[in-house]
């Protein structure tokens, strides 16, 4: 049972303009949420991240939106820039004990066009 | 540089042989993770270690795998007796203790089972 599903295998933006890239959850026990970026024969690099007692965090040009009633979650990265293109992977722990092990969705190949 | 270390990048193996690999974590990090990711798939989570203690093991975990961290320090994954199906990306990862949860990944070992 995929505890944390990202629908959209793929999605291209044109420089400049706003990714969006989306992940649903289902276990209710999760308390934290994080984006990781990935390039090809690389490990995960971390991205941001967001509390369940928060319903947004911004870094620079990326924002986390958590929408806890919806069990969603959604990466805005304003404006896009062509080193961006790689597979987003989202997060999901809960920290309350216990090896607070992250459960990841399948990923979002995300293309940057000129 | 003070990242998550792993050791080899890549690794071909016949079937039936075995394999090791090691990681080498942040060093004030005193969690350590591995996880395995195939091809299409997030990472999934296989082992825990606080310090030098092995608190919990997934069910993918089969009886074939073993994963140690003597001392609390560098950890290593062994694979007896390689299948085909154990072929994936195997990916370490290590956080300090306490609130925090952000997960630092290394490269990953890429392991293919002929």
């Amino acid at each position: 049972d995929q505890q944390v599903k990202q629908n959209s295998p793929s999605l291209s933006v044109q420089e400049g303009r706003i990714s969006i890239l989306n992940c649903d959850y289902t276990n209710s026990m999760f308390d934290y949420f994080l984006w990781y970026k990935k390039y090809p024969a690389e490990g995960p690099t971390f991205l941001i991240s967001i509390s369940s007692i928060k319903d947004k965090n911004e870094d620079g040009r990326f924002t986390v939106f958590l929408n806890k009633s919806a069990k969603h979650l959604s990466l805005h990265i304003v404006p896009s820039q062509p080193g961006d293109s790689a597979v987003y992977f989202c997060a999901a722990s809960a920290r309350s004990g216990g090896a607070q092990k992250l459960v990841f969705g399948q990923g979002t190949r995300l293309t940057i066009n000129p | 540089d003070t990242g998550v270390s792993q050791d080899p990048r890549h690794k071909i193996t016949k079937r039936g042989q075995n394999v090791t690999f090691r990681c080498d974590p942040i060093s004030e990090h005193n969690r350590l993770y591995w996880y395995r990711q195939t091809l299409g798939q997030g990472p999934e989570f296989l082992t825990y270690f606080q310090n030098e203690a092995q608190l919990e093991k997934s069910r993918l975990l089969s009886d074939r795998f073993s994963a140690e961290r003597p001392k609390g320090s560098f950890s290593t994954l062994e694979i007896q007796r390689t299948e085909q199906g154990d072929s994936a990306m195997y990916l370490c990862a290590s956080r300090r203790g306490g609130g925090s949860t952000e997960a630092f990944f290394g490269q990953g070992t890429r392991l293919t089972v002929v």
